[in-house]
């Protein structure tokens, strides 16, 4: 079947500008993640999403980062005001429940210029 | 503290022998960890998963959790050059995001 999907795969921004990120998760899953991976680093853990829940937000470096997810499926990461600090791949993952094997995205690798 | 803490490498082994790959972790409230394998340029994929104490076999893989010790590990018997990759150890505890390491880049040399 078909797993998580990312886009843009690749982005290229200046600095100041805003960017959006799409996830389509696996169909069914009711978690979604986002991490956020800079170059030879781990995952850095942004934001959860599980069902109608309230999001947890507690991994968003700052304000200019936010999320939604419309519907319980698609999800949206917009970065405002992009800094050359944002450059990094961000992974999206989904699960079928909270807790469960992540599946991740290919990601989209971001990079400020 | 870190949450999750890896040796980041980069570690070498000769193809055939045994990779052993160790993972420590702060929070003793940690429930469950994973194991995955992220190839260059690529997303990770889940190895192992591990929830109890003691060893959990799969394949060439083994995963090794003591929890009093508070470490996790990945053993890989009979290594191949196709296993050469980044290998992140993560832990949840009982919250809704992993904590990941920063990884141990393995290389197996033929």
């Amino acid at each position: 079947g078909a797993g998580v999907s990312q886009s843009p795969s690749n982005k290229v921004t200046e600095k100041g500008k805003d960017v959006e990120l799409r996830c389509d998760p696996i169909s069914g899953h009711t978690a979604l993640y986002w991490y956020r991976q800079s170059l030879g680093q781990g995952l850095e853990f942004l934001i959860y999403f599980q069902g109608n829940s309230a999001p947890d937000k507690s991994g968003l470096p700052s304000d200019r980062f936010s999320a939604e997810r419309t519907g319980g499926s698609v999800s949206t990461l917009t970065i405002q005001r992009t800094q050359q600090e944002d450059s990094a791949v961000y992974l999206c993952a989904s699960s079928p429940f909270r807790g469960e094997t992540q599946y991740f995205g290919p990601g989209t690798r971001l990079l400020v210029l | 503290q870190k949450e999750v803490e890896q040796n980041s490498g980069p570690l070498s082994v000769p193809e055939g022998a045994i990779a052993s790959l160790n993972c420590t972790y702060s929070d003793r409230g940690s429930q469950s960890f994973f194991w995955y394998r992220q190839y260059s340029g690529k997303s990770p994929e889940l190895i192992m998963s591990i929830y109890s104490n003691g060893d959990k076999e799969d394949g060439r893989f083994t995963a090794q959790l003591n929890k009093a010790s508070q470490y996790v590990s990945l053993l890989i018997r009979d290594s191949q050059p196709s296993d050469s990759a980044t290998y992140l150890c993560a832990g949840r505890t009982g919250a809704n995001n992993l904590f990941f390491g920063t990884g141990t880049r393995l290389t197996v040399i033929p």
